[in-house]
């Protein structure tokens, strides 16, 4: 059975600190690895990986995944209040997705 | 559009109600997704569309009934639900399922309440 497990389960920083999220899986059939931020509703897409080594920016966000060690992270720096949701992990494999359980971040001021 | 939109926002239903929830998004996605997700909890996926055919079922019980009029638009049926049943109901399309099964863009949601 395909796995994800992210850590920590939940995170409180104050605003400007640094951190990161981590996201291992065991899954068959790997196609890529995804990150994506839940405020109140939907997911939002954040990054898609499929290549090992390959660090994705997007401002204060970036991310990289080991396909060896089979692990991701997800780092944020000089986080803001705005940064507070849950972020999930994602692992496409075959025709699915199966989502860790996600890390709640509250960034206080 | 880079959008996936879901109608109704928020759904109060009895046990005895039939309702459905709408999906609908335009850019020529061809595959669309139902997940379930209860609080504090990650997406539970219901539902697979590939080209418009249902191409995966997790097991949901048949009082959630999908349908998928044609490539825009994804619904889902709602009769005799049970109190568990309540949950944020999200839709997603991806370019294709095979290849981008990954990229899924998700829609606001659907917020539904069983009583």
């Amino acid at each position: 059975e395909d796995k994800v497990v992210q850590s920590p389960l939940s995170l409180v920083v104050h605003e400007g600190d640094t951190v990161t999220l981590n996201c291992s899986y065991e899954v068959t059939n790997f196609r890529s690895l995804l990150w994506y931020k839940q405020e109140k509703k939907a997911p939002t897409f954040l990054f898609m990986l499929t290549s090992s080594g390959i660090e994705k920016k997007s401002g204060r966000l970036s991310s990289i995944l080991d396909k060896k060690e089979l692990f991701s992270i997800l780092n944020i720096t000089a986080t803001q209040t705005g940064d507070s949701a849950i972020y999930l992990c994602a692992v496409s494999a075959g025709n699915m997705l199966t989502f860790g359980g996600g890390t709640r971040l509250m960034v206080k001021p | 559009d880079t959008e996936v939109t879901q109608t109704p926002k928020h759904l109060v239903m009895g046990m005895t109600n039939k309702k459905s929830l709408k999906c609908e998004q335009h850019m020529g996605h061809r595959a669309m997704y139902w997940y379930k997700q209860k609080a504090k909890k990650p997406p539970e996926l219901m539902f697979v569309y590939s080209y418009e055919k249902l191409s995966i079922n997790e097991s949901v019980p048949s009082r959630f009934s999908p349908e998928c009029p044609n490539s825009s638009l994804l619904n889902l049926h709602l009769h005799a639900l049970q109190p568990e049943d309540s949950a944020l109901y999200l839709c997603a399309s991806s370019q294709d399922v095979l290849r981008r099964a990954g990229e899924q863009f998700f829609g606001p949601g659907t917020r539904l309440t069983v009583l």
